[in-house]
């Protein structure tokens, strides 16, 4: 199993500014995920993050708004640009881990005011 | 990835057995079943997954339709813990690159 530990767990933030979100991994791995879960509905995968190489963003979600950073094979940050009301969400990073199991952290709670 | 059907909600009385259900016709012949769950306040985690055979761990069971087309999640005595929203995916075994989260099926456990 991989333990992940995100920063912070929960933010409130103004509008027009940009948050940060960390995602720690007690182990390397090579492939790492950036998914968005608003209000009451399911995960929609917002990225997938390798080492070395630059991020591939889903349908609907682009580098300029969602930067991604994966410096190296335990850490990814996922940056949430020019905030808006509708970018409140639980924003959670998750690793690929052996037999094809993934393994989440425990999110990230934004609030856009 | 294939999509899949779950029930929106599901109650269960506490140490009682559940059957979660999920259909999945047009399953491919590499795709993996694997269950999630997300309790409150919580990221996903793992719970089960196969392929053909039913599948058994100390969390689940899963039965798996001898046509693959559907499958069911067996809690074999709910607890209060498992409430949680319980999503079915379909992962291809040679293109395994991200999970597609449907709208899953939330267990209610009553007591």
């Amino acid at each position: 199993s991989a333990v992940i530990s995100q920063k912070p767990s929960r933010d409130i933030c103004q509008r027009g500014t940009s948050l940060t979100i960390q995602c720690q991994v007690d182990s390397q791995v090579t492939m790492m995920f950036w998914y968005r879960q608003q209000p009451g509905q399911s995960l929609t995968l917002i990225a997938t993050a390798n080492q070395g190489s630059e991020a591939t963003y889903e349908s609907g979600f682009v580098i300029d708004k969602f930067p991604i950073s994966r410096p190296n094979l335990t850490f990814s940050t996922l940056t949430v640009s020019n905030m808006s009301p509708e970018d409140s969400s639980i924003y959670l990073c998750s690793v690929e881990g052996v037999k094809n199991i993934q393994y989440f952290g425990a999110g990230t709670r934004l609030s856009v005011l | 990835d294939a999509k899949t059907t779950q029930p929106n909600s599901m109650e269960s009385n506490e140490e009682e057995p559940v059957h979660l259900p999920c259909n999945h016709s047009t399953i491919s012949g590499t795709d993996y079943i694997h269950w999630y769950r997300q309790l409150p306040s919580q990221g996903p985690e793992y719970v089960i997954h196969g392929l053909t055979s039913n599948v058994n761990n100390r969390m689940a069971s899963l039965a798996i339709a001898e046509d693959r087309k559907s499958s069911t999640l067996i809690l074999h005595r709910a607890t209060l813990r498992d409430a949680a929203v319980y999503y079915c995916i379909l992962r291809d075994a040679y293109n395994n690159n991200d999970m597609r989260f449907g709208a899953g099926t939330r267990l209610t456990v009553k007591p």
